[in-house]
């Protein structure tokens, strides 16, 4: 069974840093591409990153605009988790944060059969 | 860069068909596919319809998905009360680096 639990949320004031972590379980993690989505409290959803299953040691990323610079995604497959390092934090990132596992391992489009239940960031002083 | 432009609602009544539009404002639109979620309250999304129209397994062909042009629709016949939900269209933009894009999404209530 397919399983993501992401990990790291919490309260951080405006300018700080938080990591968040990604466990999956149950598929081949390391040839999977994998995304970050966030959903503000009562708003849409808004996808923020992507990284390519690994092809040697440099797998590919992609950013949203409103976090290119700011957040850096990578994965560590011998632990079986994706990352998402966010700094310069705002309060407009504010959000619950979805880990969710491409459909097509190759993929790294907004094709995802399997999300995480998410993990709430509050940036506020 | 694209940007999809849903309808913030839909509604209807059971047993009736209702369509959610999904347009976009990038030439490239047309080329890429176009991905649909629903979002229950409280949960977190569930793929409804990849590549365009192809549904995965266990979604009932109750939903269905079309692209023509720059737009796409999610159509769900046979409405039910637990239909009710968030729906979300998604694609990939090609425009510099690539990045993914949602819609702003659609309340669908089923009176």
């Amino acid at each position: 069974e397919v399983q993501l639990l992401e990990s790291g949320g919490g309260l951080v004031q405006p300018g700080g840093s938080l990591r968040l972590s990604c466990a999956a379980s149950g598929f081949t993690f390391s040839g999977c591409a994998m995304s970050w989505v966030r959903q503000a409290p009562g708003k849409g959803l808004e996808w923020i990153s992507a990284i390519s299953g690994s092809v040697g040691n440099n797998p590919s990323t992609y950013y949203a605009d409103s976090v290119k610079g700011r957040f850096t995604i990578s994965r560590d497959n011998s632990g079986n988790t994706l990352y998402l390092q966010m700094s310069s934090l705002r309060a407009d990132d504010t959000a619950f944060y979805f880990c969710a596992k491409a459909r097509v391992p190759t993929s790294s489009k907004p094709d995802l059969d399997y999300w995480g239940r998410g993990t709430l960031v509050t940036v506020s002083s | 860069q694209s940007v999809l432009t849903q309808p913030p609602s839909a509604s209807g009544t059971p047993g009736q068909r209702v369509t959610i539009s999904c347009s976009g404002s990038s030439s490239k639109f047309g080329i890429n596919y176009v991905y649909w979620y629903q979002q229950l309250p409280g949960t977190a999304p569930k793929l409804l319809i990849f590549r365009d129209n192809q549904r995965p397994s266990g979604v009932p062909d109750r939903f269905s998905g079309s692209k023509s042009g720059t737009s796409a629709s999610l159509a769900i016949s046979g409405l039910r009360s637990e239909d009710e939900a968030d729906y979300y269209c998604a694609a990939w933009d090609d425009s510099l680096s690539g990045q993914g894009v949602f819609g702003g999404g659609t309340k669908l209530t089923v009176l």
